[in-house]
């Protein structure tokens, strides 16, 4: 069972390049999510997109594009990284918009220099 | 802005001791309190989760304890184990629209059980 699959695991951006995190999972989940997780700050939602067609800001969009492309998947662009943007991102699926589990990838480690 | 505010930071228990992390949030519109516990290089996996029609939760050596008056509730970790030793975010969403959702999380507390 791959549940929710992240890529790449690890990247190195030079501060102003752009790129583009996939994700996609396989359970048939309506809502997807990204989160980024810093130090002593926890998990903070960036994006999020309830069903197929939708996409709705978190508490940290600034500087990060969304998304979703189909039910599987939901990707998160960065058009110009800054170091600001340093942290492990995490995609997230679940069934339902509310109240039920969130299924989490294994996470991407992005550092830019 | 939705917060919930989670403490320790950090805990240290003795093997076999109680571990308990307390969460506190202020939206009465949230109806929904998980926990998440991650091991380092892993995502965060659903632990127990709650609604506040109970007051209490019982999995296994996981309980979690709701006091829907104070707007807090807790996790109980019973008879620690080394295995335990993990990040554990407490959590909380609303539905606050049509089809909207936001899952709040706590800053996390770092679990140490020693042997």
């Amino acid at each position: 069972n791959a549940g929710v699959t992240q890529t790449p695991k690890f990247q190195v951006l030079k501060t102003g390049q752009s790129m583009t995190l996939q994700c996609a999972q396989d359970m048939n989940h309506n809502s997807m999510y990204w989160y980024r997780q810093d130090p002593g700050m926890g998990l903070r939602l960036i994006y999020y997109s309830a069903s197929e067609g939708t996409t709705d800001k978190g508490e940290v969009p600034n500087g990060y594009n969304v998304s979703r492309l189909n039910k599987r998947e939901f990707s998160l662009r960065l058009e110009s990284a800054a170091p600001s943007q340093t942290s492990v991102y995490f995609c997230a699926s679940s069934e339902t918009p509310g109240g039920t589990e969130a299924f989490f990838g294994q996470g991407t480690r992005l550092t830019v220099v | 802005q939705q917060q919930v505010k989670q403490s320790p930071q950090s805990l240290i228990v003795q093997k076999g001791g109680i571990s308990i992390i307390n969460c506190a949030y202020e939206n009465t519109a949230f109806d929904y309190f998980p926990w998440y516990q991650q091991f380092p290089g892993k995502g965060p996996a659903l632990l127990i989760a709650i609604r506040p029609d109970v007051s209490e939760k019982k999995e296994g050596r996981f309980t979690i304890s709701f006091n829907k008056s104070a707007k807090q509730f807790s996790l109980h970790i019973m008879d620690s184990q080394p295995g335990d030793s993990a990040t554990y975010f407490c959590a909380a969403s609303a539905n606050s629209g049509a089809g909207s959702y936001q899952l709040t999380f706590g800053k996390g507390t770092k679990l140490s059980v020693i042997p």
